[in-house]
């Protein structure tokens, strides 16, 4: 067990929706990454939060955003979904910014979109 | 192209036996390189890390190795085992970027 939260574990909608991921770092990290991981494809980087502030983005769409809140969860939002945003999404979250620092992952979130 | 490349993109193995997975990167500089293991469905989980400066950690019956002059770096599995069935994803930190780099990963499976 990594301490990383994600929920909801599963997660089934259709074509045009929009959800909304949820992650709770380890306890005391202040950094938070989210991942797509596409079936049978490598993990991309969406975007890094450090304590509160966007530090990092990587090949994130515009229909998805995040946030990081003053408790030092985390959100990504997910909007007019297409059957392609299909995959598993995992947050990790280190102890400070730097992408040196390991990173601990999440057990992720499946998204299904139909 | 990607910064990291890895190989085989797969492979299979006999139980017991060892085998090596191999990593290639241009990332430069750069502070560390790891190797996680991923089972299917789960969240990555960290195998070894290793700065620049440094040739070998091992973890168990997993070793590996760096060398930054040629770029390059080695996963072994010895002895290897059911459970190691998994993907190897080797990861790069820039020094100059909060960015880090993935290799797509080697897919191993062990097989009784």
């Amino acid at each position: 067990d990594s301490g990383v939260t994600q929920t909801p574990k599963h997660l089934i909608t259709a074509t045009g929706q929009r959800v909304t991921l949820r992650c709770s770092p380890r306890s005391g990290d202040l950094s938070v990454y989210w991942y797509q991981q596409s079936l049978d494809q490598g993990l991309q980087f969406l975007i890094q939060y450090y304590n509160g502030e966007e530090r990092a983005k990587g090949n994130i769409l515009e229909r998805f955003s995040a946030q990081q809140f003053p408790d030092l969860h985390s959100e990504l939002n997910l909007s007019s979904l297409e059957l392609g945003d299909s995959a598993l999404y995992f947050c990790a979250s280190s102890g400070a910014s730097g992408g040196h620092n390991e990173q601990f992952f999440g057990p992720g979130t499946r998204l299904t979109v139909l | 192209k990607n910064q990291v490349e890895q190989s085989p993109q797969s492979l299979i193995i006999l139980e017991g036996k060892n085998c090596t997975l191999q990593c290639n990167y241009t990332v430069s500089p750069f502070s560390n390189l790891r190797w996680y293991k991923q089972d299917t469905g789960r969240g990555p989980v960290s195998l070894t890390i290793m700065t620049f400066s440094e040739n070998t950690k091992s973890n168990g019956r997993y070793t590996a190795t760096l060398d930054a002059d040629t770029k390059q770096s080695s996963l072994h599995i010895t002895a290897s085992q059911l459970s190691d069935s998994a993907s190897y994803i080797c990861v790069v930190s820039p020094t100059n970027d909060y960015k880090l780099s993935f290799g797509a990963g080697t897919t191993v499976t062990v097989r009784a």
